[in-house]
């Protein structure tokens, strides 16, 4: 079993929409949790950090965290065709060291 | 927000020479670094994580001899890939952690796209 896992893509929205992400975890003493925008031939960049359970909204961007169930999910309401990228689910264990999921590709039509 | 300068963005070298790579932290000391590969439509794999005076930690598989790490101060740690070859083309980014990145995220470098032909 993978460490993260990712609901496999692309997903494709029409502008205006809610994308939904999802992720798993499988090691329970994961700690904190980051959704990461890769745009093509670009780093990640930072959207969400979580580590408590519950929602945590910024902007049009919610991230969800669930420990019970080892699951953490992302929504972009409102979609925008700049919103098209791969988003990349990590999580932190005790150690400092980030677990990358393997990525799901949005598409925003517009 | 912290900044983490990765130099030189693009490379290409010829089989079996030696580039190296720079990730600076510009507004925070990062006692630890970590550098990633990233091949095409893949995810971030860890190759090492760089602390501060000390040796890196190489994760399984990678190779120490061929991925030299240096992290001489708070501010700037370096990845020199030795003898490189064609397989060793990919995205090369590093991340650096400030204290409280643990909880709220590591800043990662613009990263460095290695050709060796």
């Amino acid at each position: 079993q993978k460490e993260v896992e990712q609901n496999s893509g692309p997903l494709s929205v029409p502008e205006g929409a809610i994308a939904s992400l999802n992720c798993t975890y499988s090691d329970r003493v994961s700690q904190s949790f980051f959704w990461y925008r890769q745009y093509s031939g670009k780093s990640p960049e930072l959207i969400m950090s979580i580590y408590s359970n519950g929602d945590k909204e910024d902007g049009r961007f919610t991230a969800q965290l669930n420990k019970a169930s080892q699951y953490v999910s992302l929504l972009i309401r409102d979609s925008q065709p700049s919103d098209s990228a791969t988003y990349l689910c990590a999580v932190n264990k005790d150690d400092y060291k980030l677990s990358f999921g393997a990525g799901t590709t949005v598409t925003v039509r517009a | 927000g912290a900044v983490v300068s990765q130099h030189p963005s693009r490379v290409i070298c010829k089989s079996g020479t030696s580039v190296k790579i720079e990730c600076r932290s510009l507004d925070f000391q990062a006692t630890t670094m970590f550098w990633y590969r990233q091949f095409p439509k893949k995810s971030l794999m860890l190759m090492a994580t760089s602390n501060e005076g000390s040796k890196a930690t190489y994760e399984q598989g990678v190779e120490k001899d061929k991925f030299l790490i240096n992290h001489a101060s708070l501010t700037l740690s370096t990845l020199t890939v030795t003898s490189a070859h064609p397989e060793d083309s990919s995205f090369y980014i590093c991340s650096a952690a400030e204290t409280e990145a643990f909880f709220y995220g590591y800043t990662f470098g613009s990263g460095t796209r290695l050709t060796v032909v």
